[in-house]
């Protein structure tokens, strides 16, 4: 059973600060997913990672993933009060073409404090 | 372009009660996606179609759980006789089937309350 673990699970950080998240998950797979959730809103697709060593920049987000090492990172630069957000990663069980079930880890809730 | 959309937004219903949600996806999109989210959790995963077909449905919690999409278009749940753990975040989303990107867009959810 693929599993997908998100750490840390809460991040508390001041602004103009950079930081880290990771997401680990047990299976193989090349295809992983970042997505953003507002309290009480739906997800927002933020990336899509399609192959080892794919890297991927919006804004002062950058999401890499690293399939040898079952691994995917989310960096934030020089964090804003609007990154404020909880940030789910999700990997593909699924192979050939599409995503079919995506399998999420917890979430990591981010605070950015003045 | 108008995004997923789900109805009714909110849905606050007696335990033992039937309750049905719907989903309308992104209108060009293929695949149609069920999850449910519970409090400080990611969503996980239900069921997905292909146009019609129902092509998993294993993940479905219970035989009280039930979807369909009759003409490859709108989709709905239903949850027979609710339990209170039944109670979460209903969420839908759609994606298209196309080469090697193949995003799943989410709608705003129904939140269940099972009393």
């Amino acid at each position: 059973e693929l599993k997908v673990e998100q750490n840390p699970l809460f991040l508390s950080m001041q602004e103009g600060k950079n930081y880290t998240i990771y997401c680990n998950y047990s299976t193989t797979s090349d295809r992983l997913y970042w997505y953003r959730q507002d309290p009480g809103k739906s997800l927002e697709s933020l990336f899509v990672l399609l192959s080892n060593g794919a890297v991927k920049q919006e804004g002062r987000l950058m999401a890499s993933l690293d399939t040898k090492a079952r691994l995917s990172t989310l960096h934030i630069t020089a964090a804003v009060h609007d990154l404020s957000a909880t940030y789910f990663c999700a990997v593909d069980k699924g192979s050939g073409a599409g995503s079919y079930q995506l399998t999420f880890g917890k979430g990591t809730k981010l605070s950015v404090i003045p | 372009d108008t995004g997923v959309s789900q109805d009714p937004r909110h849905k606050i219903t007696k335990r033992g009660q039937n309750v049905t949600f719907r989903c309308d996806p992104i209108s060009e999109h293929n695949r149609l996606y069920w999850y449910r989210q519970t409090l400080g959790q990611g969503p996980e995963f239900l069921t997905y179609f292909q146009n019609e077909a129902q092509l998993e449905k294993s993940r479905l919690l219970s035989d009280r759980f039930s979807a369909e999409r009759p003409k490859g278009s709108f989709s709905t749940l239903e949850i027979q006789r609710t339990e209170q753990g039944d109670s979460a975040m209903y969420l839908c989303a759609s994606s298209l089937v196309s080469g090697s990107t193949d995003t799943q867009y989410f709608g705003p959810g129904t939140r269940l309350t099972v009393l």
